[in-house]
């Protein structure tokens, strides 16, 4: 199975409703950034990612949100299902190497 | 299938001994990386390999090493091991540098006893 931090904030949502999960980050150098979904007992997911040029971005049920000024990141899902259940890790790259620097996860619960 | 493919999935050792991991990136990928995923550390960037070479370090102990290989699958040695190198992990590839989409393995679960 996973291995994930103890601690995990958890955003528990009803199916079909929408999630917001939301993730602050460190480095104001920081310029490309990348949403991971993490089932149990599997590797990072690529969700969507976005760059520091632009404030919003949208993929197949998904919108990414960047907010420079507050080192805020967050992302929506429309229309929770249940294979959305996981936990969520946003990831930073500064442009050194390509090397992500992750977020603590968010376990997103979505109830039927 | 993300594409990129780890072995072994499962290791139980013991302290002490030494272990090796092994990653194939996905076809066409010459960047590898290698991440720990602990349950007090979070995920932890360990090193980026690119075409052969070294490109980045991040945390990786003294203990561990890794080197890509001319035909670009790379391995990651851990020696010495301790009951706190337990974790899980994973192998990433993308085809370049900053800014390719980076594709995670399955992972390697390591149980130190």
């Amino acid at each position: 199975g996973e291995s994930v931090g103890l601690h995990l904030p958890t955003l528990s949502v009803q199916e079909g409703d929408n999630s917001i999960i939301n993730c602050a980050y460190s480095n104001s150098a920081s310029d490309y950034f990348i949403w991971y979904k993490q089932e149990s007992g599997k590797g990072p997911q690529f969700i969507i990612d976005i760059r520091s040029n632009m404030d919003k971005r949208q993929g197949q049920r998904v919108t990414v949100l960047l907010n420079k000024t507050v080192k805020h990141l967050s992302l929506q899902i429309a229309a929770t299902q249940p294979g959305d259940s996981a936990v969520y890790f946003c990831a930073e790259n500064n442009n050194a190497g390509n090397m992500l620097t992750f977020g603590g996860g968010t376990r997103l619960m979505v109830k039927p | 299938d993300s594409g990129v493919t780890q072995t072994p999935k499962h290791l139980i050792t013991a302290t002490g001994q030494r272990v090796t991991l092994r990653c194939s990136p996905r076809s066409g990928d010459l960047s590898v990386y290698w991440y720990q995923q602990s349950l007090d550390q979070g995920l932890q960037f360990l090193i980026q390999y690119y075409n052969g070479e070294e490109r980045a370090k991040g945390n990786i102990l003294e203990r561990f090493s890794a080197q890509q290989f001319p035909d670009l699958h790379s391995e990651l040695n851990l020696s010495s091991l301790e009951l706190g190198d337990s974790a899980l992990y994973f192998c990433a590839s993308s085809v370049g540098g900053f800014g390719n989409t980076i594709y995670f393995g399955e992972g390697s679960w390591l149980t130190v006893v």
